[in-house]
């Protein structure tokens, strides 16, 4: 398996929900990344985990909770999010554990806060 | 921190021209400039990447130059196709012990047939 993958591809929440996302890769890659992406944006660093520790946390919300359950799987727990929170959220992971070098993004989950 | 300046923000060519997409960066530590293609509604693709040692890189029509000198790098496509529509984004890290990748803006590129 040489993707990222992610699900699910599209999720609607109310701002008193709580729902995860998951993000998945198979290539022993052991640096992982979330991203929050909008339109017309470049995608912006959320969370980053190296050997299944969180390595950098870019001063998000609460609301936003990230998990290494090992080294294959990334998921990112959602709760009490508000509208501008809408966003495509993307996962990569790196081979380089030290990080800052080729990154391999997954498909994304396309998020709407209602 | 590392900021990365990106033009044109929207190229448009003809099909079988060359595009070129410029970008600059500040810091001058940053040893590793990848560029990422994203059509629309699909995740970031790396296409190519370039490292500090390195001045200049091909592969088929891609082909991405680096001054790090003046701190800019280049992305190249030649005999560009309608499927080369996309938003391209340039980056730049110091790799090693620093896991971020700092984005340009973004160009959006459009090939008409």
């Amino acid at each position: 398996d040489t993707e990222v993958t992610q699900t699910p591809k599209h999720l609607v929440m109310g701002m008193t929900n709580k729902k995860s996302l998951k993000c998945e890769q198979h290539m022993g890659h052991r640096a992982m990344y979330w991203y929050k992406q909008k339109a017309k944006k470049p995608p912006e660093l959320m969370f980053v985990y190296s050997y299944e520790k969180l390595s950098i946390n870019e001063s998000v919300p609460s609301r936003f909770s990230p998990e290494c359950p090992n080294s294959s799987l990334l998921n990112l727990h959602l709760h009490a999010l508000q509208p501008e929170d809408s966003a495509l959220y993307l996962c990569a992971s790196s081979p380089s554990p030290s990080g800052g070098y080729e990154q391999y993004f997954g498909p994304g989950t396309r998020l709407t806060v209602t | 921190g590392e900021n990365v300046e990106q033009h044109p923000s929207t190229l448009s060519v003809q099909e079988g021209d060359s595009a070129v997409i410029k970008c600059t960066y500040s810091d001058s530590a940053s040893n590793y400039f990848p560029w990422y293609k994203q059509e629309l509604g699909k995740r970031p693709q790396l296409i190519i990447d370039i490292r500090s040692n390195v001045g200049e890189k091909k592969d088929q029509r891609i082909a991405v130059t680096l001054n790090k000198t003046a701190k800019h790098f280049s992305l190249h496509i030649t005999e560009t196709q309608p499927e080369d529509s996309a938003v391209y984004f340039c980056a730049a890290s110091r790799g090693g012990s620093n896991y971020k990748l700092t984005f340009g803006k973004g160009t959006l590129l459009t090939v008409n047939p």
